[in-house]
């Protein structure tokens, strides 16, 4: 049972444009909300994160939105870059008690000069 | 400061064989998991152990997988009698364990079962 499902799959983006990826999850429970970037033959890395007490967090170009009500969120890359190219995970998990990351499936993202 | 140590990073078995990957957390952190990433798939949760304890491994296969944390050096990834699927990169990650701090990964140990 996939605990997190992500969309879509691969993207293709040109050079400047905006990246977005997008994730569901079905268990209430999870009160933490990740996102890495992993680059071929590495390991993934954090990119940014959020908790559900707030809709929206942005660092730099990387911007997450939250709608708990739906139980969904998503990255936005602004100004893409072909070296934003790479696998993007979401991941879900919970603060307390056994708190390991659920991660959805991936999206290889690759941005045309 | 150190990141996650992953080793050896890749490792080639032959079937029935013993695989054993190290994973040494980032200095301070008691807490380490375990995920496998199949070739163009996502990262399964495998196990979470802390020192000396496993606290869950309701992601591990029942057979022939094990791991631990011992007090003393590296958490160890342990899969007897290799087979071709048992092929994969495993990743280790680690965090200082208290509530709402993050989960920082290794390189990986790429696992080739010929």
């Amino acid at each position: 049972q996939q605990q997190v499902k992500q969309s879509p799959q691969s993207l293709i983006v040109q050079k400047g444009g905006i990246s977005i990826i997008n994730c569901a999850y079905e268990n209430t429970a999870f009160d933490y909300f990740p996102w890495y970037q992993q680059f071929p033959g590495k390991g993934p890395a954090l990119l940014i994160a959020i908790r559900p007490d707030v809709s929206e967090k942005k660092e730099g170009r990387f911007t997450i939105s939250f709608n708990k009500s739906a139980k969904q969120f998503s990255l936005h890359i602004m100004d893409s870059q072909p070296g934003d190219s790479a696998t993007y995970f979401c991941a879900a998990s919970r603060q307390t008690g056994a708190n390991n990351l659920f991660f959805g499936t991936g999206t290889r993202l690759t941005v045309i000069p | 400061n150190a990141g996650v140590m992953q080793n050896p990073r890749h490792l080639v078995r032959r079937r029935g064989q013993e695989a054993r990957l190290r994973c040494s957390p980032m200095k301070g952190h008691s807490h380490v998991y375990w995920y496998r990433q199949l070739p163009e798939e996502g990262l399964k949760f495998m196990v979470y152990l802390q020192k000396e304890n496993i606290i869950d491994e309701s992601g591990m296969p029942k057979e022939r997988f094990s791991a631990e944390f011992p007090k003393e050096g590296p958490s160890i990834l342990r899969i007897q009698q290799v087979v071709r699927g048992d092929s994969a990169a495993y990743f280790c990650a680690s965090s200082p364990g208290q509530i709402g701090n993050t989960i920082y990964f290794g390189e990986g140990s790429w696992l080739t079962v010929v």
